[in-house]
């Protein structure tokens, strides 16, 4: 079957960096996604790879390794404003979005 | 720009009944993506459609159905609700469904009693 496993839950102190994993085990591969929630929100677009390596965009950066089957998204500078449920998802050979279960990253002051 | 509009926005059902839930997409998107969401949960995808096609089917009881209508605007029913069927659902459009940045709505909260 289809699956991406990434942690349920990540702590951070306000102002520190942060990766949040997937890993992801998909028929056909056409990139990997990030995507932000926060409570009673809906998902928005934060990052996307299809090649392996590192994408910035501002205090966000989105890493992928093909052969691993494995990204991560790293944020630095964390504010609380960050406090939000993190999810991964790759496009399979279907074109089809799979999800994780997403991530809820908590913020301390 | 306006963004996806999904109404309505909370509904509450009885065991049995039917919903239809509704989404407007993006002007100019032709794609919309259905998904149900439920606590602790990843997004489940139930179905795609594109230029009034059904394009792709999640794993799905057939009780779970869709449409497009020509405009691009998108409903989803459920029939003979269940409790389990109580979720967060959501929207997604995008120009062709190819793209990785889909645009959600807010979602229709369904609580089943």
């Amino acid at each position: 079957g289809q699956s991406l496993e990434q942690p349920s839950e990540v702590t951070a102190v306000e102002g520190a960096i942060v990766q949040i994993n997937c890993t992801y085990q998909t028929s056909g591969f056409y990139g990997l996604s990030w995507y932000q929630q926060h409570d009673g929100g809906a998902p928005t677009f934060l990052s996307y790879n299809a090649l392996d390596g590192l994408e910035e965009t501002g205090r966000f950066s989105s890493f992928l390794s093909r052969s691993d089957s494995y990204g991560y998204l790293l944020l630095q500078e964390l504010q609380m404003k960050d406090s939000a449920s993190y999810f991964c998802a790759v496009m399979d050979s279907n074109y089809q979005l799979i999800w994780g279960a997403g991530t809820k990253l908590i913020i301390k002051p | 720009k306006a963004g996806v509009t999904q109404t309505p926005r909370y509904l509450i059902k009885t065991r049995g009944q039917q919903v239809t839930l509704s989404c407007s997409p993006i002007s100019g998107h032709r794609s919309v993506s259905w998904y149900q969401q439920t606590p602790g949960q990843g997004l489940q995808f139930l179905f795609e459609y594109f230029s009034e096609t059904q394009r792709n089917k999640g794993n799905f009881p057939g009780r779970f159905s869709g449409r497009q209508f020509s405009n691009s605007r998108s409903e989803m029913n459920v029939s003979t609700l269940e409790l389990g069927d109580s979720a967060l659902y959501l929207c997604a459009s995008s120009l062709d469904g190819r793209s990785h940045e889909q645009y959600f709505g807010p979602g229709t909260r369904l609580t089943v009693t």
